[in-house]
């Protein structure tokens, strides 16, 4: 079964540093969302993304984050700066036209020190 | 705005009995509703969905869901809990407002105790 796949699984960065996380969201699936979990809490949406652009982003997505499909499968998104408040798990969601469920990728810890 | 809510941080239920995990919603128009649940360490993983039709539907691992209109609700539901089903579930409605948003309620953590 295809699935949503997310790199690295962790990466530990030092603030201010610039981060990209990857996702490859399944193959025919055209809608495309962040989303960021701190302590296994709750769900919080960063961006849907949607013939090549941003449909929807919420506060949390302020400058310093940037979501890019570069290549017609890949999709990154970039913290410019990051800070020690961006540590969280960061998901990779797809959605298929016409499905509406979403397919999670398995998430990239993120730690700021 | 669109919204859901998940009224408790945490449900106990003994191994073998029924369990119930609830939501309710708030949405213009007709809600696009999903239960998703997430084990430790790894993503969320899709469960059910309503989106038009029976008021009940079926899911994963013998889970179901109940859509009520008139109490706004969508309560996830299984008739015999296993330790196994211990995890964290979230409600989440679809935003039709054309954004292609998902709106997560906080999460309900199920404890299913031997």
């Amino acid at each position: 079964e295809p699935e949503v796949t997310q790199t690295p699984s962790h990466q530990v960065t030092q603030m201010g540093q610039e981060v990209i996380l990857r996702c490859v969201p399944i193959s025919n699936h055209l809608y495309f969302y962040w989303y960021r979990q701190i302590l296994g809490q709750k769900v919080e949406f960063l961006v849907s993304f949607y013939n090549n652009e941003i449909s929807e982003k919420s506060e949390i997505f302020d400058d310093q984050f940037s979501v890019e499909r570069p290549d017609g499968s890949n999709f990154t998104l970039k913290i410019r700066s990051t800070k020690l408040e961006d540590s969280a798990m960061y998901f990779c969601a797809s959605v298929t036209g016409g499905r509406y469920e979403q397919y999670f990728g398995p998430g990239t810890r993120l730690t700021v020190t | 705005a669109q919204s859901v809510a998940q009224p408790e941080d945490q449900v106990n239920v003994a191994e073998g009995n029924p369990l119930t995990v609830k939501c309710t919603y708030s949405v213009s128009g007709n809600p696009y509703l999903f239960w998703y649940v997430q084990y430790p360490n790894r993503g969320l993983q899709f469960l059910l969905k309503y989106i038009t039709g029976d008021n009940l539907v079926k899911g994963s691992y013998g889970f179901e869901a109940e859509f009520n209109k008139s109490q706004t609700s969508f309560h996830l539901k299984k008739p015999s809990a296993l330790v196994s089903d211990s995890a964290l579930y979230f409600c989440a409605v679809r935003d039709i407002s054309g954004t292609y948003k998902y709106i997560f309620g906080t999460g309900t953590r199920l404890k299913v105790l031997a």
